[in-house]
Formats: structure tokens, C-alpha cells, sequence
């Protein structure tokens, strides 16, 4: 079974710095897929990004980007130049890319991330 | 973007009743889900509700409690019966399109309280 494991269960930054979240996952398959989830008060579940394991290249969304090591399987989030709307619970999540269990999503146990003016 | 949108989007209910979750896509969908989050938790994911057949339920979740269904591809029901105070939670349905297969884009949820 897949495990993903958030081991920060807060973390708090100045508007305008960076900040790491942290995610490593437990899986024994070789073709899956990474995301971070974003979930502010309003409860709504917005994707922030999304990591193809086979692709070696880091992806990025404006702010946002990741550090897949695969190896380590381990999958953080860096946020630059926080903004006080990016205050919200991120979750980071995993998914086969097909198999028995394809289509389930395994969540972390979540960050609270806050931005302080 | 497309607009996936759940009804109603937060209920006051008395144990022992039963309540109805709608989610509708304004687009054509391959997969839909369903997930429970409880209170201060992580999502977890209910079943997959599979179009003109019968959900995919995951171990700890079954049809008498949670019946789903999905007549079309842009459309879901969940239904949660028999309710008691635990199954107080935000509901989430989850959908993933053919342009983008192994994603899955939520709805805004619906938060359930059962006193």
C-alpha cells in the first residue's frame, strides 16, 4: 500500500519570502503521479502542481515549484514570494498511474501553512 | 476552465436521516470519486462512481451506507444514510477529463453536520 508522509504539520512565513514544504511517499511502483493540493478556509481543493515520475524535470507553476527525488521519495513544494492568499492547508498526494488502484488518490496528513504580513 | 459544482453546499441534519449530495461537471468527465474529509483530516476516498454500474467501493466504505450514483458523465449523487454524529465531515466529489487522465480536479464540497 502507498503512504505519504507530511511531517511538518505547520509552518509560517513573512509575505514576500520562500518557504519548503515537505512530502515523502512509500511505494513500490515505478510509473506514478505527485501533487500538491491547496485548501484554504473556503475548503475548495485547488491543484497547485502536479510531478510525472518519469520525467526528471522538476516542474514548475509560476511560484510554485518542486524537488522530485525519486530515489529518496521525497516531493516538496517551494512557494516564492509568498502572498498572504497563499495561507491554506497544502496536502500532497500520490497516485499509480494505473494498476488495481488506479484513479485513488493516497493524501498526506497536511501543512497549515500561514503568511504573515 | 470547466465548473464542477456540489449541492447543497453545507447541511444541518438529525441522526437517523439520510442526505443526498449532487456534484455536476459542466463537461463531460472520465472518472468520478468521491471523498470524506472528517474534521481536522486528510481525505480519504469513499468510492469510484462508475457510469451506468454499480461504485467502486474502498475498504471501510459500503453501498447500504454510502449509495452512489452516476447516470451520465457529467453527473453524481452520494447519499449518506442512517446518519450519526461521526458522519459529520465535508464530502468531496473529485473528477479527471480525458485531456488531463490522472489528475483530479475537485468540487467547492459540502459540509455535513449531523447532531
Amino acid at each position: 500500500a502507498q503512504t505519504v508522509t507530511q511531517s511538518q504539520p505547520e509552518m509560517s512565513v513573512q509575505e514576500a519570502e520562500t518557504v519548503t514544504l515537505s512530502c515523502t511517499y512509500d511505494t513500490s511502483e515505478n510509473n506514478y503521479y505527485l501533487f500538491w493540493y491547496k485548501q484554504p478556509p473556503s475548503r475548495q481543493m485547488i491543484l497547485v502542481i502536479r510531478q510525472e515520475a518519469y520525467k526528471q524535470q522538476n516542474a514548475t507553476e509560476n511560484r510554485f515549484s518542486v524537488n522530485f527525488q525519486k530515489a529518496a521519495k521525497s516531493f516538496s513544494l517551494k512557494i516564492s514570494d509568498s502572498q498572504l492568499g497563499d495561507t491554506a492547508m497544502y496536502f500532497c498526494a500520490f497516485t499509480n498511474a494505473g494498476g488495481t488502484s488506479y484513479g485513488k488518490l493516497t493524501f498526506g496528513q497536511g501543512t497549515i501553512l500561514t503568511v504573515h504580513p | 476552465s470547466a465548473v464542477i459544482s456540489q449541492k447543497p453546499s453545507r447541511d444541518i441534519c438529525q441522526r437517523g436521516t439520510s442526505l443526498t449530495i449532487q456534484c455536476q461537471v459542466d463537461s463531460q468527465v472520465t472518472m468520478m470519486f468521491w471523498y470524506r474529509q472528517q474534521p481536522g483530516q486528510s481525505l480519504t476516498l469513499i468510492a469510484t462512481a462508475n457510469q451506468g454500474s454499480e461504485a467502486t467501493y474502498e475498504s471501510g466504505f459500503v453501498i447500504d451506507k454510502f449509495p452512489i450514483s452516476r447516470p451520465n458523465l457529467t453527473f453524481s449523487t452520494l447519499t449518506v444514510s442512517n446518519m450519526s454524529p461521526e458522519d459529520s465531515s465535508i464530502y468531496l466529489c473529485s473528477v479527471e477529463f480525458a485531456s488531463s487522465p490522472d489528475t483530479q480536479y475537485f468540487g467547492p464540497g459540502t459540509r455535513l453536520t449531523v447532531l
